[in-house]
């Protein structure tokens, strides 16, 4: 069955630093990947998103890898700040319309 | 422009009981799909509905169903409710329904069931 997994369940990281958050997933068949920044009491916030045609996203201080080879799927936040403290969802999609499959989360907490 | 709203932001129930839950989508969007987290976890898909038909059903038991309005609201329903049942309820929409796309979810509704 399809998982999606995150190799680190929490990371901290001083202020300033830039991050990186992995994600490993197993359906080769995915094709469409979702990064998600969810804050306490509150649901999950869209970061950045990358469809299997290509290798690297770049967003607002963020950027997003994909190796289709390994499955595996990073996150990548330069120069952290307090605010990005937070846990972080990859998702992926294997093409069923929007039924998306979480992993486990990653809880950031960005050191001043 | 407001965003993906759900009602109520908190419930408490008691086993056996049933639940409704409400989600209005972003204006404009036409897809609504439901997500369970259960706390430290990952949401966990259970529907999707796009243009009132249900185009997607997650591994959860048939206590759950779910429907969506002609104005594309939706409701989320949970019968005969179990202690297991306690989950932050997330309502997720998007502008069009068969092809993968960005989610867009609203704050959640905790459900506790005592």
């Amino acid at each position: 069955g399809e998982s999606v997994g995150l190799h680190l369940p929490t990371l901290s990281v001083q202020e300033g630093d830039n991050s990186i958050i992995n994600c490993a997933y197993s359906n080769s068949a995915s094709d469409y990947f979702i990064w998600y920044k969810q804050e306490s009491g509150k649901g999950p916030q869209f970061i950045i998103d990358i469809r299997s045609n290509m290798d690297k996203r770049q967003g607002q201080r963020v950027t997003v890898l994909l190796n289709k080879t390994v499955k595996h799927l990073s996150l990548q936040i330069a120069a952290t700040q307090p605010g990005d403290s937070a846990v972080y969802f990859c998702a992926e999609n294997i093409g069923t319309g929007n039924q998306f499959y979480f992993g486990t989360g990653t809880s950031l907490t960005v050191i001043p | 422009d407001a965003g993906v709203t759900q009602s109520p932001t908190h419930l408490i129930k008691t086993r056996g009981q049933q639940v409704t839950l409400r989600c209005s989508p972003i204006s404009g969007h036409k897809s609504v799909s439901w997500y369970q987290q259960v706390l430290g976890q990952g949401p966990q898909f259970i529907f999707q509905y796009y243009e009132k038909e249900e185009r997607g059903r997650g591994n959860f038991p048939d206590r759950f169903s779910a429907r969506q309005f002609p104005n594309y609201s939706s409701e989320l329903n949970v019968n005969a409710l179990l202690l297991g049942d306690s989950a932050l309820y997330l309502c997720a929409s998007s502008s069009i329904g068969g092809y993968p796309e960005k989610l867009f979810f609203g704050s959640g509704t905790q459900l506790s069931v005592l």
